[in-house]
């Protein structure tokens, strides 16, 4: 029962770097999510998809790029890492109940710890 | 002003204590509410959720939703040393949105 698993769980990069952080779900799950949370802050949305091929902005997009291609992958693509972009990623999926409404009720991922010098 | 907020803490308990933590939202159209478990270093867990006004009980945890006040609170009872983590406030709107909106957290620390 892998639930979401994300990939790597730590990486260090350097500014003006690129580099994805993979998620990916085993439970068919129709929403997913990407979250950056900074040292004792709470969550930021970053990117969220209501199915493949469907994304839309959070509240923290700049930066970031995503792309759903099928249901069980969400990766995060970081394009001319930053300074600002060291964080801890957390990707999360969620499932619908009657008529497709999304409950909301997140599982999350162990997450990514993201460093940039 | 913030769409979800809670005090930063810590809030400190003693054991066998009833912890109360609070989070209050500003978007009317809410409708599900969401309180999350962090403990340190690790990733959120769902703990109670809550869609309609009142109180809904599991366990030691009680959600306490009123929406014409825009506030959300959760209740442990017979707070033990391992309730000691961040709680995570988390909003949605109804229908076809999407988005779900967390607060800051509230660190809670209860103490033998």
């Amino acid at each position: 029962n892998a639930g979401v698993t994300q990939t790597p769980k730590f990486r260090i990069l350097k500014i003006g770097q690129s580099m994805t952080l993979q998620c990916t779900q085993d439970m068919n799950h129709n929403y997913m999510y990407w979250y950056r949370q900074d040292p004792g802050m709470g969550l930021k949305l970053i990117y969220y998809s209501v199915g493949a091929g469907i994304t839309d902005k959070g509240e923290v997009p700049n930066g970031y790029n995503v792309s759903r291609s099928t249901t069980e992958d969400f990766p995060l693509r970081l394009e001319l890492a930053a300074p600002s972009q060291t964080s801890v990623y957390f990707c999360a999926s969620s499932y619908s109940r009657d008529r497709g409404i999304n409950t909301g009720e997140l599982f999350f991922g162990e997450g990514s710890r993201l460093t940039v010098l | 002003q913030k769409e979800v907020e809670q005090n930063s803490g810590p809030l400190s308990v003693p054991e066998g204590a009833i912890a109360s933590l609070n989070c209050t939202y500003s978007d009317r159209g809410s409708q599900s509410f969401f309180w999350y478990r962090q403990y340190s270093g690790k990733s959120p867990e769902l703990i109670m959720s809550i869609y309609s006004n009142g109180d809904k009980e599991d366990g030691r945890f009680t959600a306490q939703l009123n929406k014409a006040s825009q506030y959300v609170s959760l209740l442990i009872r017979d707070s033990q040393p391992s309730d000691s983590a961040t709680y995570l406030c988390a909003v949605k709107r109804s229908g076809g949105y999407n988005k779900l909106i967390f607060g800051a957290g509230t660190r809670l620390a209860v103490h033998p």
